[in-house]
């Protein structure tokens, strides 16, 4: 059974410093999703990575997967208030049969 | 505008009520899903479809139940069998997939659904 973990699950950070949610599994994959949610709303698609040592940016965040670790790391960068969100990991395995496994999910919050 | 809506946003059910969700995407997807996500919990599994007239049951299938009839719907019904549906429920699309592989899912708004 896969088994994905994150941390932490609950993060508290000053807008300006910088921090890194881990996502672990347990089985083989080559392909993870990050998303994020809003409290209350649904979930955006924040970056997809397909290979190992795949990297990607998008402003203060920057994802990377390690298929040998079997980790993927979203790293935030000065981070301001806007960031605060609740961010998930999913990871797809090829015996999955089309579908996802997703993490607990990373309670961000950014204070002044 | 392509997307993914859900409704009603709000639903109120009484116990013992059988209740359906809707999903509808205009996305062209070959692919959707149901989940479940109960507060400060990750997502959870019900169904998914690959393909018209066709779905598997996720981690978490009983008490609920789904139809695929149509490429662009995937209505969710939440049956008097499940004792605790208290969520809020969102619904996903995906691109057709290579064999046992999946792209990038869209969400829903999703629909949150409360038993009286």
């Amino acid at each position: 059974e896969l088994k994905v973990e994150q941390n932490p699950l609950f993060l508290s950070m000053q807008e300006g410093k910088n921090y890194t949610i881990y996502c672990n599994y347990s089985t083989t994959s080559d392909r993870l999703y990050w998303y994020r949610q809003d409290p209350g709303k649904s979930l955006e698609s924040l970056f997809v990575l397909l290979s190992n040592g795949a990297v990607k940016q998008e402003g203060r965040l920057m994802a990377s997967l390690d298929t040998k670790a079997r980790l993927s790391t979203l790293h935030i960068t000065a981070a301001v208030h806007d960031l605060s969100a609740t961010y998930f990991c999913a990871v797809d395995i090829k015996t999955s049969g089309s579908r996802l496994t997703f993490g607990e999910g990373t309670q961000l919050t950014v204070n002044p | 505008d392509g997307g993914i809506t859900q409704s009603p946003k709000y639903l109120f059910r009484k116990e013992g009520q059988n209740v359906t969700l809707s999903c509808e995407q205009n996305l062209n997807h070959d692919a959707m899903y149901w989940y479940r996500q109960d507060p400060g919990q990750g997502l959870r599994l019900i169904y998914y479809s690959q393909i018209v007239n066709d779905f598997q049951k996720g981690d978490i299938a009983e008490g609920y139940s789904v139809s695929r009839e149509k490429k662009e719907s995937f209505p969710l019904t939440v049956t008097s069998a499940q004792k605790n549906p208290t969520a809020f429920y969102l619904c996903a699309s995906s691109r057709h997939t290579l064999a046992g592989r999946t792209d990038t899912q869209y969400f829903g708004p999703g629909t949150r659904l409360t038993v009286l």
